[in-house]
């Protein structure tokens, strides 16, 4: 069955580098895109970008200057960095599958990792 | 960027009650837009997309609806698993954006 999961490091300090992993299952990255959204603690969501199913990225403009996505279709698993965090990019990260039929539309997401920016 | 007003923040209904929620675009997006439920503690999931279309296991008693800027989705026979937040989505264009979300309880 369809799957993604979240992993990255736990707490991180204000100005360093975010990196986290989406390891998906069930579908290929080479047929599917995947997004990444976010959520900061008790509010709503946030697109932040994606990585088509033929290896394009796209990005909010409010996040492209500190924001890359990429993937190793070898291994599944589809890798967001960040830099420059600050304490407002405390929230749960979670990834997407988009949706194949409906682009734009997220069908499967992951169970979300917690990010903490904190000193 | 297109901006998603949703309405209202908070909803408190009874079991087996109808209740609606709304959601207003800063400019028409042609029916490119979908519901998420999420339930406490958990991930959202896709309830409805193209305004309409019910997703895949999605129980019938939710229904969308609407068209240009103004759409609503509408909740039949309130039951005790429905309690969660609800948020609407445009993918008309990119940023793809999300309404501020609505947060039904059950009195």
């Amino acid at each position: 069955q369809v799957q993604l999961k979240e992993s990255g490091p736990g707490p991180v300090q204000p100005s360093e580098t975010l990196s986290l992993t989406c390891t998906v299952s069930g579908f290929s990255l080479t047929s599917y895109g995947v997004n990444w959204v976010r959520q900061p603690p008790g509010k709503g969501l946030e697109w932040m970008g994606r990585m088509r199913y033929n290896g394009d990225t796209s990005y909010n403009s409010a996040l492209k200057s500190r924001l890359s996505i990429s993937r190793d279709t070898s291994k599944n698993q589809v890798f967001l960095k960040m830099n420059s965090l600050q304490t407002d990019d405390t929230g749960t990260y979670y990834c997407t599958r988009e949706g194949h039929t409906v682009r734009g539309t997220f069908d499967y997401w992951g169970q979300g990792v917690m990010v903490t920016v904190s000193s | 960027d297109i901006q998603m007003t949703q309405s209202p923040a908070s909803l408190s209904a009874s079991l087996g009650e109808t209740v609606t929620i709304e959601c207003r675009a800063s400019e028409d997006i042609y029916n490119g837009l979908a519901w998420y439920q999420q339930k406490p503690g958990k991930s959202p999931q896709l309830l409805i997309y193209n305004a309409n279309s019910l997703h895949t296991g999605v129980p019938s008693r939710f229904s969308g609806s609407g068209s240009g800027t103004q759409y609503s989705l509408k909740i039949n026979s309130l039951q005790s698993e429905d309690v969660a937040s609800y948020f609407c989505q445009q993918y008309y264009n990119y940023p793809l954006t999300f309404g501020s979300g609505t947060k039904l309880e059950i009195k």
